[in-house]
């Protein structure tokens, strides 16, 4: 069994260029939810997908959207990148319904210059 | 709406002390209550949860928190800490909802420095 992973774990772009993230979840795994964590605060909920369907979402602009595969790994895209976008991006996968561990991936350390 | 308030920013402690914690949280409707630990450059592996039952839930590596109502919180203690032990730690809360919809909400974190 492998646990979640995420790619690519540091990358660095420049202001109004676009980014993806990819993250694969754990096996057997339906849900995946992203977070973002800024230096020095606690992750902050992006979204979550069940099953390919986006069914929560937090207090982030429509610049941020993803997608979540048949196989259940998903995507992070992030449009008109802002240097307030800098942080680690993690995503984690659990089971659908309440109180389901949610299991992190490492991150992606997103630079934004 | 859903908050965490982890109560202390910083702890310092010496190896083989006790240690606490603090997480206070609000919310309107019954919540799962989670600890999560961050290690240097990694992401966060689940130290233990309260889902219902007994208040008093432990890890297997020595932590235990106990869920208080009336007071709102779920503060984490460690009788015996070791070198090891040095972390973030983030307290985080969910609600049962819709069918997937379970975000959790997260503490600001608590840095537990152990000092030889």
């Amino acid at each position: 069994e492998t646990g979640v992973t995420q790619s690519p774990t540091h990358l660095i772009k420049t202001r109004g260029q676009q980014v993806t993230l990819r993250c694969s979840s754990q096996s057997g795994h339906n849900t995946v939810s992203w977070y973002q964590q800024a230096l020095g605060q606690g992750p902050q909920f992006i979204f979550q997908y069940y099953r390919e369907e986006e069914n929560g979402r937090g207090n982030f602009p429509p610049r941020f959207s993803g997608l979540q595969f048949p196989n259940y790994s998903s995507e992070l895209n992030v449009n008109a990148l802002e240097l307030d976008d800098s942080a680690l991006y993690l995503c984690a996968s659990s089971l659908g319904g309440p109180g389901y561990t949610k299991f992190f991936g490492p991150g992606t350390r997103l630079t934004v210059l | 709406a859903q908050s965490v308030t982890q109560l202390d920013s910083q702890v310092p402690v010496f190896e083989e002390a006790p240690v606490e914690l603090r997480c206070n949280y609000s919310s309107s409707v019954s919540v799962y209550l989670f600890w999560y630990v961050q290690y240097p450059n990694q992401g966060l592996q689940l130290l233990l949860k309260y889902l219902s039952g007994s208040t008093l839930v432990e890890s297997i590596n020595g932590f235990e928190a106990e869920f208080n109502k009336s007071q709102t919180s779920f503060h984490l203690r460690k009788p015996s800490v070791h070198i090891s032990d040095t972390a973030e730690y983030f307290c985080a809360v969910s609600e049962g909802g819709t069918q997937g919809a379970q975000k959790l909400v997260f503490g600001q974190g608590t840095r537990l420095t152990i000092n030889p």
